[in-house]
């Protein structure tokens, strides 16, 4: 099956660093990748939907100059906390559906990034 | 408000047991229901619904869909301890809204 990878698996940054995170499609082109978030024993809360060559488009109450997406190409997508701050820590996770397929047919996951901000 | 719920939170059964995980969905633009399971970090998709009524199988799991009544269940039959994980919910469009998971304990 399709294979997404993303990296790292688990961060521990200083309060008011900045820290990126990348989710790779390794053997299939997407169009679209999403980012969410989680919390421990909480639902997958979607952030932003990152759309190769153009600007993400984010959820509400999601500030975009903190969450900066980049969708350079179509197999690699980042997520940059900037300015990271205690609260930011959380479980985050991204998802990617092969090119061609409709948005939300077979979303394969990255195995997520627990971030750590201290 | 879009939002997906879903029933029970958690669930904790022996091997053998036969469970149905229940989803509800109330979101402005819908165009499939999809059920992950979500083990230690990344979900691993299992079905996607997007007519009612057509049961989808896949081994001892099985899941339908009731788009007049907004509601999907999943059914896991003769459980074992390697279906003990998050089973996650998720319902919309272009965006999809998750569920909180019920997590499903099975017990040898």
């Amino acid at each position: 099956g399709a294979v997404v990878s993303q990296h790292p698996s688990w961060v521990i940054c200083k309060s008011g660093t900045s820290v990126k995170i990348e989710c790779r499609s390794l053997d299939f082109q997407a169009t679209t990748m999403f980012w969410y978030r989680q919390f421990p024993k909480q639902s997958l809360m979607l952030m932003a939907t990152s759309n190769e060559g153009s600007k993400a488009t984010y959820e509400q109450g999601v500030e975009k100059d903190k969450f900066l997406i980049n969708h350079a190409s179509l197999t690699l997508s980042t997520l940059t906390v900037t300015s990271a701050h205690p609260e930011d820590s959380s479980f985050y996770i991204c998802s990617a559906s092969p090119r061609g397929r409709g948005v939300n047919e077979k979303l394969f996951f990255g195995s997520g990034t627990q971030l750590s901000v201290l | 408000e879009d939002k997906v719920v879903q029933s029970p939170l958690s669930l904790v059964v022996h091997e053998g047991d036969t469970v149905t995980l229940n989803c509800s969905y109330e979101v402005t633009n819908f165009r499939s229901l999809l059920w992950y399971k979500q083990e230690k970090k990344a979900p691993t998709f299992l079905f996607m619904l997007t007519s009612s009524g057509i049961e989808k199988k896949s081994g001892r799991l099985s899941s339908i869909l009731d788009k007049k009544e907004l509601f999907s269940i999943l059914n896991i039959t003769a459980t074992q301890t390697g279906d003990s994980a998050v089973y996650l919910c998720a319902a919309g469009a272009n965006n999809l809204f998750f569920g909180t998971g019920t997590r499903l304990t099975v017990i040898p």
